[in-house]
């Protein structure tokens, strides 16, 4: 069965600072992965999608994440915080051999602070 | 170009009383996708649909829950009667064909439900 985690609550971090939000998945087959943000009040934003080619993955605002196999991991990052991208981050899973149509695996999600 | 639509935004309603939930996918997306958030389950899939079909409503807590979708153009979430613990907030999302091919799912704003 497929399934996502992201192993933090919450990450705190100095604006300009880098920042990751990590990522890691299981699925049977080579998956497709998707970061999407979600400000107060607002519904998900979509930021950025692994499907396949290269493994760094360039998105929405300024992030992007690395696509590892072998560590089976998907994180997200930013070469510089903004106190703006203080929001809630969902990963998503999806295995497209799974066998059932359509059915993308969220994440519980991590609420990034990014403080000024 | 319209995103998805959802009506209405927030809605607080009576234990027992009957709620409906609209939603209008992006022009030309073919899959529709209820989702209901918490703050306990996280984003959890209520149903799909694919050409104005259901394909899978697995996720639908109970027959209280119904979902249509009579048109390409709107689909509507019904829940009767209500109760609290109904009280979420109700994500519409549409994509292009399944993501099974690795299209993305676009979401609404939300309809945020309160049953007192």
């Amino acid at each position: 069965a497929q399934s996502v985690a992201q192993p933090e609550d919450q990450v705190n971090v100095a604006e300009g600072n880098p920042l990751t939000v990590k990522c890691t998945y299981s699925v049977s087959g080579n998956p497709y992965l998707f970061w999407y943000v979600q400000y107060p009040n607002r519904g998900l934003q979509f930021l950025l999608k692994y499907i396949t080619g290269d493994n760094l993955v360039k998105g929405s605002y300024g992030f992007e994440a690395e696509f590892n196999k072998s560590q089976t991991s998907f994180h997200l990052k930013k070469p510089s915080a903004l106190v703006s991208d203080s929001a809630l981050y969902f990963c998503a899973v999806r295995d497209p051999d799974g066998g059932s149509q359509g059915n993308l695996i969220f994440g519980k999600g991590t609420k990034l602070s990014v403080k000024p | 170009d319209a995103g998805v639509i959802q009506s209405p935004r927030h809605e607080v309603t009576e234990m027992g009383q009957e709620v409906t939930l609209r939603c209008k996918p992006i022009s030309g997306h073919n899959s529709l996708f209820w989702y209901r958030q918490t703050m306990m389950r996280g984003l959890e899939l209520l149903i799909y649909f694919n050409n104005n079909v259901p394909i899978d409503d697995s996720g639908m807590p109970e027959d209280r829950f119904s979902a249509k979708m009579p048109n390409a153009s709107f689909s509507t979430l019904k829940i009767q009667p209500s109760e609290p613990r109904d009280s979420a907030v109700y994500f519409c999302a549409s994509s292009l064909a399944l993501p099974s091919r690795g299209n993305t799912i676009y979401f609404g704003e939300g309809s945020w439900l309160t049953v007192v």
